[in-house]
């Protein structure tokens, strides 16, 4: 994988369903993951930075693993709400910097009521 | 506290004419970048801007695109004889060190459409 990847590119689930996506990155020269959550006519807004193999981070009912030999991450959300609509994206610093993030290109969810 | 604010929020302009958006970061953020979308793309590097160093432009897409950050604070992003294609929306973040991790903080973008 030369990029960051996303799956699925879109999803609706019902509300208080649980559901998960993954982030796909380079192995090689890891640094850092981040995760970004980007509702409509918003700002993106950060959700976590991860650095460490076999993280685990959490905040309310979101939480995301890592795995950097294998190179992936997954972003889990528990009992959906509408309010949980909108695009999750990843980044990862670009190689030679800390700081350039190259985006996937995002997981759309759309939570039912 | 103020978050990171963009001007214009919205512009439109004809085709072949500079527009210049402007980028207010965190205060005490030394870190910014430029980002776009542009319609079903995703979010694409443009310039970052760390204290006094010299900028990296390695993601501005052609040379009428330009950028500076004056005083350490506020940017300007330049667009110069706009074309159809540059129609996007711009976004802005600033960060600052923070351990090893460097959380980008947003602002709202400016959505920019060429006519």
């Amino acid at each position: 994988i030369l990029n960051v990847e996303q799956s699925p590119q879109s999803l609706h689930v019902q509300e208080g369903d649980s559901t998960n996506f993954t982030c796909s990155f380079p192995s090689s020269n890891f640094y850092a993951l981040h995760w970004y959550r980007w509702e409509t006519a918003k700002s993106p807004e950060a959700l976590f930075v991860m650095t460490l193999n076999g993280d685990e981070k959490k905040k309310g009912r979101i939480s995301a693993t890592l795995n950097t030999k294998e190179g992936y991450s997954y972003l889990y959300i528990k009992g959906s709400q509408p309010e949980d609509s909108a695009t999750y994206l990843c980044a990862f610093p670009r190689a030679g910097s800390a700081r350039q993030l190259t985006f996937g290109s995002g997981t759309q969810l759309t939570v039912l009521p | 506290g103020a978050g990171v604010s963009q001007s214009p929020s919205n512009k439109v302009t004809e085709k072949g004419k500079d527009v210049e958006l402007r980028c207010d970061p965190i205060s005490g953020h030394t870190a910014l970048y430029w980002y776009r979308q542009s319609l079903g793309q995703g979010l694409e590097f443009l310039i970052y801007f760390q204290g006094n160093s010299a900028p990296d432009k390695s993601g501005l897409p052609s040379d009428r695109f330009s950028a500076e950050r004056t005083g350490g604070s506020v940017s300007t992003l330049t667009i110069q004889r706009t074309q159809q294609e540059d129609s996007a929306v711009y976004l802005c973040a600033s960060s600052y060190r923070r351990g090893e991790s460097y959380e980008q903080y947003f602002g709202p973008g400016t959505r920019l459409t060429v006519t």
